[in-house]
């Protein structure tokens, strides 16, 4: 099955910087590569998401990046808010269940 | 956009107790729901797949006969907890993909306390 690592645990960042999380995935039928934020006690929202077709998509200050070679794929955050402290999943799949990274607590110093 | 309402939000119970988690898909069908599990701290881990009218599909590691998952139609998923533990003790979300649905939506997950 898929296996999907993710890097690093915690990230710490001034307000106003950028933030990159990186992830790896296994299976290379994997196509699909979502990111969920989630905040304590509730449920991950997507943030943003890549198909393997794809190298980079940007959402404002959001952006993710796939290396479908090397098969990992990043997150950046750029100019960095309080609110976006929270913990930060990646997953992957090619179209089954999705297999979620261990996630990136983000942390936001004012 | 699609919404998934799960209930309940919160549930407290005895250990030996069951106790019934639902997921209902409000504005499409869903044909597949996934259950997954968090413990404090950690990622979601799935801990089954469910189709419409068919068995579900357990991961490894994971009891059939203590977590029942019932799929009846295409808009209600149940995740029923048997005899309960304190190690139950979770939060459990569910996570709808219909067949022609790319994109995965989540319910607003269950914090089951075993006391």
């Amino acid at each position: 099955g898929e296996n999907v690592e993710q890097h690093p645990s915690t990230l710490s960042v001034q307000e106003g910087d950028s933030a990159v999380i990186k992830c790896t995935y296994s299976d290379s039928a994997s196509n699909y590569f979502p990111w969920y934020k989630q905040e304590l006690g509730k449920r991950p929202q997507l943030i943003i998401d890549i198909r393997s077709n794809v190298g980079e998509k940007k959402d404002q200050r959001i952006a993710v990046t796939l290396n479908k070679t090397a098969k990992h794929f990043s997150l950046h955050i750029t100019e960095t808010q309080p609110e976006d402290s929270a913990v930060y999943f990646c997953a992957a799949t090619g179209r089954r269940a999705l297999t979620f990274g261990s996630g990136t607590r983000l942390q936001v110093q004012p | 956009g699609a919404v998934v309402s799960q209930h309940p939000s919160r549930v407290i119970c005895k250990s030996g107790t069951s106790v019934k988690i639902e997921c209902r898909s409000l504005d499409f069908q869903a044909t597949t729901m996934f259950w997954y599990r968090q413990f404090p701290k950690q990622s979601l881990m799935l801990m089954a797949t469910s189709n419409e009218g068919s068995k579900a599909t357990y991961e490894q590691g994971v009891e059939k006969d203590k977590f029942l998952i019932n799929h009846a139609s295409l808009t209600l998923s149940t995740l029923t907890v048997t005899s309960a533990h304190p190690e139950d003790s979770s939060f459990y979300i569910c996570s709808a993909g219909g067949q022609l649905n790319y994109g995965y939506t989540f319910g607003s997950g269950t914090r089951l306390t075993v006391v």
